[in-house]
Order: C-alpha cells, then structure tokens, then sequence
C-alpha cells in the first residue's frame, strides 16, 4: 500500500514567521511531487510541484525534495492570515494521473 | 484559458438512485482523474482517463465508473447510492504524464 503521511496539525504560527510543513511518503518509485492549498469549502489549488531533489522557490513558497530520505517538505516565509488553509502533499508513483495524497495539515497563521 | 468546469455543483439524492457527475477538462488536457474527498477517508482516487481509456483505477465498489469522450470530458457514475457516497466529488486535469494535475470547484453530493 504506498502512502503518504503529513503532520496532522493543526499547525499555528504567528503572521510573518516562517511555517514548515513536512510530508513523507513509501515508495522509493516515486517521481513527481506536489503541494496542495484547500480553503475551507473549497477545492484543492495547486501551489508548487517538484520532481528532482533539492529546493524550487517561487514566491515566498519554498518546496522540498529528498528522495533518499523519502521526504517532502513546503516552507511557507513570510506567513499572511490569507495562507490559512490545509495543504495537502500528493506524490504521483507511476507517472499517470494517480495521485496519492496525504491526510493534510491544517495551518492557522495568527494576526 | 478556462478552468476545470465540474456540474452540478450541489446534488441531492436518495438512497437507491443513481448520479451522474460531469467534468470539462482544461482544454487541450487528455488526462482527467477522479477523486472523492470525505472528512474521514480524505482525498481518495477513483480512476484517470486517458484519450477515452481508463488508464487506472482506485480501490472503489464497481457501483462507480466513469467515461470520457473524445473531446476529453468526461462523467462518472454511481449506481444504487449509499448514505456513505455523501462526498466531495473533485475532477482533475493534467496536460502532460506525471506532471502538474489541476482541480475544478466539485460536486457536492449528498445521499439522503
């Protein structure tokens, strides 16, 4: 059964920290990687992706990627009252349309 | 460029009857995947289409099944509805294998 895991949460930081959310996954296989944000009510938006290892910046988002560990990571800086949501971690293992996405981590970032 | 467009957005049902639900890919996307998302169980993969084949299949009763149509929308079905099919029903489309996946609004089902 390939799975992915995250911090169950709710994670809490205080506006303009830096937010860390970690996700693993099982099967050494795997090759594309993603980020999700789901606002309460809504439907999941797409925020990073990454496929090789190392980091990949875009904005204040930083994803990243270590697949000798098995390990994805998001690093959010400069955290707004805006980034409140859950993200959710999906990892695609055999480069079709399945992704297997993780249980998400609720993220609440305080004024 | 357009969304993903999912329709209806709510429904309503009873026990017993059927659904089906509606996605429009982005256009030029081959790819559309399934997905049921409940408070519970969250995000669950039902099945991906590929120029009108199903390309793989999640871990669902044969109650549920889909299609795609050569112009790449596609509809998913389900027969005999259970009080646990109350779900979010999200679609997705992906221009390339293995590459970015892209979700439309959903369908809000609820089984009465």
């Amino acid at each position: 059964q390939k799975e992915v895991e995250q911090n169950s949460g709710p994670l809490s930081v205080p506006e303009g920290a830096i937010a860390s959310l970690n996700c693993t996954y099982s099967d050494r296989g795997s090759q594309s990687f993603f980020w999700y944000r789901q606002y309460s009510g809504k439907s999941p938006e797409l925020i990073m992706s990454i496929y090789s290892n190392g980091d990949k910046e875009d904005g204040r988002f930083t994803a990243q990627l270590n697949k000798a560990s098995q390990y994805v990571s998001l690093l959010i800086r400069d955290s707004q009252p805006s980034d409140s949501a859950t993200y959710l971690c999906a990892v695609n293992y055999n480069q079709g349309g399945k992704l297997i996405f993780g249980q998400g981590t609720e993220l609440s970032v305080k004024p | 460029k357009a969304g993903v467009t999912q329709t209806p957005r709510y429904l309503i049902k009873t026990r017993g009857q059927q659904v089906t639900l509606s996605c429009s890919p982005i256009s030029g996307h081959r790819s559309v995947s399934w997905y049921q998302q409940t408070p519970g169980q969250g995000l669950q993969f039902l099945f991906e289409y590929f120029s009108e084949t199903q390309r793989n299949k999640g871990n669902f009763p044969g109650r549920f099944s889909g299609r795609q149509f050569s112009n790449s929308r596609s509809e998913m079905n389900v027969s005999t509805l259970e009080l646990g099919d109350s779900a979010l029903y999200l679609c997705a489309s992906s221009g390339q294998q293995g590459r970015e996946a892209f979700f439309g609004q959903g369908t809000r089902l609820t089984v009465v």
